[in-house]
């Protein structure tokens, strides 16, 4: 599989744990982003990575959330004492891209975290 | 905040029928792409248009911007019950040194047979 591949599909914590996501993003794709997605929404833009390096993040990230991607290669996203609030679709995606004006992201099927 | 907003939020139609989606965005943009969404999947790109392009065809699908307008409309032409889905607009914006994606709500397209 040449995807985006995310896991898990699901995930279903209770309120105050920790959970992890994983992103293995096109080999060759050396950018990630991570978006969160809500009910009815579109996605919205959480974090950026340069091969390993985090260049952006959204102010959307508060102090619970932290992403890392070691080596440039698959990335992880993490959410400490999760929140109701926190439930959504968490998406990832990949692209390979040097010009602004490159084709699109290739996203993953996502990560649906429900908080109960 | 969100760049786009499209429009219909929903669209009804028959196969055959043409499906017109518009998007609306705020700012100066580098390119504007289109993507499609099936119930609790992923995006897949469509298609991208650059600012200093007014139209580009894809298959069934055309894309127009206006950029004196601030906008872009996604035309199907001969929709399949397959074309069910949500779509989103999403545009890069001037000037972004990296290239992330700002999306629209969506306009969900339900196709009957």
């Amino acid at each position: 599989d040449t995807g985006v591949s995310q896991d898990p599909r699901h995930k279903i914590t209770k309120r105050g744990q920790n959970v992890t996501f994983r992103c293995d993003p096109i080999s060759e794709h050396n950018r990630l982003y991570w978006y969160r997605q809500t009910l009815g929404q579109g996605p919205e833009f959480l974090t950026y990575f340069q091969n390993e390096a985090q260049l952006e993040k959204s102010r959307l990230l508060s102090d619970r959330f932290s992403a890392e991607r070691p080596k440039g290669s698959f990335s992880t996203l993490e959410i400490q004492r999760t929140e109701q609030g926190d439930s959504a679709m968490y998406l990832c995606a990949s692209s390979l891209g040097t010009s602004i004006s490159l084709g699109g992201y290739t996203f993953g099927s996502g990560t649906r975290l429900t908080v109960v | 905040s969100q760049q786009g907003e499209e429009d219909p939020q929903a669209l009804s139609i028959q196969e055959g029928e043409n499906a017109t989606m518009n998007c609306s965005y705020k700012t100066s943009i580098n390119n504007l792409q289109w993507y499609r969404q099936n119930s609790g999947r992923g995006l897949v790109h469509l298609i991208l248009i650059r600012s200093n392009e007014r139209e580009k065809h894809s298959g069934r699908l055309r894309v127009t911007l206006d950029t004196s307008k601030k906008s872009s409309s996604l035309l199907i032409t001969a929709s399949r019950a397959a074309d069910t889905a949500s779509y989103f607009c999403a545009t890069v914006l001037m000037n972004s040194g990296y290239s992330t994606l700002t999306f629209g709500k969506g306009t969900m397209l339900l196709v009957s047979p």
